[in-house]
């Protein structure tokens, strides 16, 4: 899991702001996720990329956007449409999507705070 | 979909005492439960799997059991240290699903006193 990078880990943002936040791995894996942690609320699949240039909404995903153009980059953009961001944000990656290459490991995270 | 349901959501156990932890879900076609692990402020971290074809798992002091019938899971840890301390994530996938992402219990909280 040392492989997969996230930045920055602390982030501020001011009302009505977009933010991206950064996630990057080089480990080969084919998939990579987005979740957002709150306390009490477990992890909450946002976005996910099963391949380069693909990519499909999860369970909360009003608010916010992806890009996948690179295998090793999922970039998360926060925008203003999400009400209430302030959050611990977990990027992960897997090997691909078949049995047994499936373990997900996680990113050290980035916390989100609106001012 | 897949519902995860996480008990208790908060444990506290003497050290050397053991710990359980027990997920349901909904989907009766979920194959493939891993827990993670989660220090304070630190990322979530693989600690045992199951997959839906064995019953039980185990790994030193902690173990996996699974019940198919009644759509449970649990977590057991045996002679637990005070570096146990930490949420624990239950989670759930489906591969025969559409999406096959995990779904993820709430978390509880485990304190092990020394």
């Amino acid at each position: 899991d040392g492989g997969i990078t996230q930045s920055p880990k602390y982030l501020f943002r001011k009302e009505g702001q977009n933010v991206t936040l950064s996630c990057e791995q080089n480990l080969n894996h084919d998939a990579m996720y987005w979740y957002r942690q709150d306390p009490g609320q477990g992890l909450r699949l946002i976005y996910y990329s099963q391949i380069v240039n693909d990519f499909q909404k999860g369970d909360i995903a009003e608010g916010y956007s992806v890009s996948r153009e690179k295998k090793e980059s999922f970039p998360l953009t926060v925008t203003s449409a999400q009400k209430n961001p302030t959050a611990f944000y977990l990027c992960a990656s897997q090997l691909d999507w078949g049995q047994g290459k499936d373990t997900q490991y996680f990113g050290p995270g980035t916390r989100l705070t609106v001012l | 979909g897949e519902n995860v349901e996480q008990h208790p959501s908060t444990l506290s156990v003497q050290e050397g005492d053991s710990a359980v932890i027990k997920c349901t879900y909904s989907d009766s076609a979920s194959n493939y439960f891993p827990w993670y692990k989660q220090e304070l402020g630190k990322r979530p971290q693989l600690i045992i799997d199951i997959r839906s074809n064995v019953g039980e798992k185990k790994d030193q002091r902690i173990a996996v059991t699974l019940n198919k019938t009644a759509k449970h899971f649990s977590l057991h840890i045996t002679e637990t240290q005070p570096e146990d301390s930490a949420v624990y994530f239950c989670a759930a996938k489906n591969y025969g699903g559409s999406q096959g992402n995990l779904i993820f219990g709430k978390g509880t909280k485990l304190s092990v006193k020394p």
